[in-house]
């Protein structure tokens, strides 16, 4: 079953909203989480990541005041879309690993993602 | 960063065809995984493998790390097979998953 739930799959909103995302890692306490945004047929880039009680490192390019990124407990990232516009419509997927100290290397799991459009 | 390139981009295949798709990556990797995308964005983790050898089904996979490539087979396809093939990798140096620009395969009845 999942290990990474995403919440909502799917949002269509206008121009100016603000929009909030949620991932959950349900059966593990994930210190660290990612968010990644994919374009129509293109492949998924990392946008930041998400770390636990500390603030997230954003990728070059990205706008960390249009993407907050709060992760404020073990098993929960949230991203927020601020003041959404046309061209942030995409396709956003949160994803998360194992503690390293639970074993060898772990697989990312990942959400199923948020398809996002802006009116 | 680490580079990571998928051959070939695009794929047609009849239904019941074998297939490989080919992932070369640029640096020494912890982690490797393969995934298909399918039509409503889901990503479905294939295989977790950093190295060697696994099989799932019709699907296999290799990696041989000390040359930088892994290959996904695929065997006897169906049309639920379409979609796009991801290959991701973690280097020894990175955080997280670096994805290639991926295989769209499309298999026909």
């Amino acid at each position: 079953g999942a290990v990474v739930s995403q919440h909502p799959s799917r949002v269509i909103c206008k121009s100016g909203t603000s929009v909030k995302i949620e991932c959950r890692s349900l059966d593990f306490q994930a210190t660290t989480m990612f968010w990644y945004r994919q374009f129509p047929k293109q492949s998924l880039m990392l946008m930041a990541t998400s770390n636990e009680g500390s603030k997230a490192t954003y990728e070059q390019g990205v706008e960390k005041d249009k993407f907050l990124i709060n992760h404020a407990s073990l098993t929960l990232s949230t991203l927020t879309v601020t003041s959404a516009h046309p061209e942030d419509s995409s396709f956003y997927i949160c994803s998360a690993r194992r503690p390293l100290g639970t074993g060898s290397n772990q697989p990312q799991h990942f959400g199923d993602g948020t398809r996002l459009s802006i009116l | 960063g680490i580079q990571v390139e998928q051959s070939p981009p695009d794929l047609i295949l009849q239904e019941g065809a074998n297939s490989t798709l080919r992932c070369n990556f640029s640096d020494s990797v912890n982690n490797l995984q393969w995934f298909h995308q399918n039509p409503w964005g889901q990503l479905i983790n294939l295989f977790y493998i950093p190295s060697g050898t696994k099989q799932n089904g019709r699907l296999s996979a290799t990696t041989v790390a000390t040359e930088r490539y892994s290959l996904l087979y695929i065997s006897s396809s169906q049309t639920t097979d379409s979609g796009v093939y991801f290959c991701a990798v973690l280097s020894n140096s990175g955080y997280a998953l670096n994805f290639g620009k991926g295989t769209s395969l499309l298999v026909t009845p």
